[in-house]
Formats: structure tokens, sequence, C-alpha cells
């Protein structure tokens, strides 16, 4: 199986809106609503943001939206603030009853 | 409140064979729906899924690494542990496990990490 497809690097001004893509094929992301969103600062551990394409967990801002088209799901931050600035990871189930990540993209708040 | 802790080697020799713990609390591992996962990430680069064994002993492996990887439990002592063999320099990394209960979630809460280097 191969990693789901991330844009290496996104950035946004304070305020603004950023969409992450999150590609894969019709054995992952196109064939379950199983795609999750981590967040990931520098030196710290993977926190879980969206679940199941578009749900929040407890306790996390609902500046953070998800949703899901085909193969791509996406990833929005709304009113974006300097400590949104991290690595985001989607993760998807599989066909094959496994999990895959994508490649991680760098979020940058300018 | 749910809590997971590696603990391991921080240095393995290449073909040597990488032993992991995972201890945790605040839930159960023969809960329904409950399994533990082992994720990797090396320096600088992305998370990498290697398996995952739920509360009834099911086990799922990354097909990739399926032959060098066993995930087990011990559900009495809080524990998991996954086993890989013949270390090599790629497999440096930062090794994490994760709690999940969501159906379809590899990871919800997961553990601090622990870094393994592997050089002789």
């Amino acid at each position: 199986q191969s990693a789901l497809t991330q844009p290496a690097s996104v950035s946004g001004s304070p305020g603004q809106s950023i969409t992450i893509s999150c590609t894969g094929t019709s054995s992952d992301v196109g064939g379950y609503n199983y795609v999750f969103w981590y967040q990931q600062h520098p030196g710290k551990t993977p926190k879980l943001m969206i679940y199941d394409v578009s749900n929040r967990p407890s306790g996390v801002s609902n500046r953070f939206s998800g949703s899901k088209s085909g193969n791509t799901a996406s990833l929005t931050i709304s009113g974006l603030q300097a400590e949104d600035e991290a690595d985001y990871y989607c993760s998807s189930y599989t066909t094959s009853t496994t999990w895959v990540f994508g490649g991680g993209t760098k979020l940058t708040v300018l | 409140q749910i809590t997971l802790k590696e603990s391991g080697p921080t240095l393995v020799k290449p073909t040597q064979t990488l032993t992991l713990t995972c201890t945790f609390s605040g839930f159960s591992l023969s809960t329904s729906g409950v399994g533990v996962s082992w994720i990797r990430q090396p320096p600088g680069k992305a998370l990498e899924w290697l398996a995952l064994i739920y509360w009834d002993d099911d086990k799922r492996y990354s097909p990739s690494l399926k032959s060098r990887l066993t995930i087990t439990k011990d559900t009495s002592k809080n524990q998991v542990v996954l086993t890989m063999t013949n270390m090599d320099p790629v497999d440096t990394a930062t090794y994490y496990c994760a709690h999940r209960q969501n159906p379809g979630s590899p990871a919800d809460y997961w553990g601090q990490g622990t870094l393994v280097t592997v050089s002789s």
C-alpha cells in the first residue's frame, strides 16, 4: 500500500483559512469514511484532530473541519492562529484491514 | 485518563531483534473495540503505521513489514509488546504506541514515543 498524498507545505496569514488535501485511492480514502487527521508540533506527540472524516474529538477547536470527496479528503483550518503552525498527517483505513498515513504537511502561519 | 508509555532499548545493532513494550493505564485491552497500535516516525519524516492488536487478540500488520513484526498483549499486565527482527539503520525512528477505540481508527491517544537508533 502506498502512502496517501499530501502537499509538503501550506501557509496562511493569521485569520485566514487554509485547506490541506489528502489523496488516496478507492482502496483507502475513497472506500471508507475512516479518515483521520493528526496535528504534531515540533518534538511533540501527534494529537487526533478529526476522526471519521469530519468529526472533532472533545476539546478540539471548531476552527478545524474535515470533509471528503471521492478519493480525496481535506482538512480546513479557519481563523488561522499562530498556535496552528505544526505538521498535519492524514490517515485512512484500507481494504487490507490495515492503515496508511500521508506524507505530512507543514503548515506555516505567516 | 488514558496514558501509554513505550520502553525498550535506545540503541540496537544491525541484524538484531528489537523488543518494545507499551505499558498503559486508563483502559482495558479486554474491552470490546479497544486496540493498541504501534506507529513509527524516522527523524524528520512521516508517520508509518506498523501493527495493531485488538481486544480479542486479532492482529494486523503493515504489509511491507509483516514478515518482521510480531505484536502480542498481556492483558493482566496492561502491556503490549512489539518485536521487529533484522533491524537496519533505516529502522531508526521514534516508535509510538497508541490506544484506539473509534471504529476504523489506528490511534486516538498516543504515548510519548521512544527513539530507537540502529547503528553498529
